[in-house]
């Protein structure tokens, strides 16, 4: 059974610092894995895809990276904005044939001050 | 495009009710999902339609939650009878294809309170 751990469980840092965020994941026989955002009393929104195939994925102020064989992929945020603050969520797809579960962190919880 | 659109955004309602939960997925998305996040973690997969066929419904406790998806469109989610650990967050979610290959887009959420 696939299991997915998010550390820290959340993080508080001034404006203007780098900031990096941690998914691990038990299962390396993953699709892909994604990387959401989620602002209070609002659904998901996605940030970042990787397919297993690849090593990162870049958005804007946004990297994400990842390590398949060691079962872990990191959330680079650079020169973050209060307008980040939200709780970030890393997903993780089953590949095979279980046709594509998304499997959840508990995720971060970041808080950026002016 | 219009989002992945869910109702109502709030119930509150005692233990042993009924309550159903209603999503429209965006349109022309096949695949559509419901998922049930409870305070303080990830959200976890309930039932994942393809059309309106069921791809996985592994995690749904089937003694009393139930799930349609008429014509391969909107979908409702039905708990019968509610129980105090069934408060969370219910959330819908739509993709365009096959799962593995599409993002998912999700709507707002339905958080419900059960007394």
């Amino acid at each position: 059974k696939q299991e997915v751990t998010q550390i820290p469980a959340a993080l508080s840092v001034p404006e203007g610092e780098n900031l990096v965020l941690n998914c691990s994941f038990t299962d390396s026989a993953i699709y892909n894995l994604q990387w959401f955002r989620q602002d209070p009393g609002k659904g998901l929104t996605s940030l970042l895809l990787i397919q297993s195939s690849q090593r990162e994925q870049t958005s804007g102020r946004l990297n994400a990276s990842l390590d398949k064989s060691s079962g872990r992929s990191t959330l680079y945020i650079a020169a973050s904005q209060p307008g980040d603050s939200a709780t970030y969520l890393c997903a993780v797809r089953a590949g095979g044939t279980s046709y594509g579960k998304l499997t959840f962190g508990q995720g971060t919880i970041l808080t950026v001050h002016p | 495009e219009a989002g992945v659109a869910q109702s109502p955004r709030y119930k509150i309602i005692e233990k042993r009710q009924s309550v159903a939960f209603w999503c429209n997925p965006i349109s022309g998305h096949a695949t559509l999902y419901w998922y049930q996040q409870i305070l303080g973690q990830g959200p976890k997969l309930l039932i994942q339609f393809q059309n309106n066929g069921v791809v996985d419904d592994s995690q749904l406790p089937k003694d009393r939650f139930s799930a349609e998806r008429l014509k391969g469109v909107d979908s409702t989610l039905k708990i019968q009878p509610a129980k105090l650990e069934d408060s969370a967050v219910y959330l819908c979610a739509s993709s365009l294809m096959g799962p593995h290959t599409d993002t998912q887009y999700f709507g707002p959420g339905t958080r419900l309170t059960v007394l």
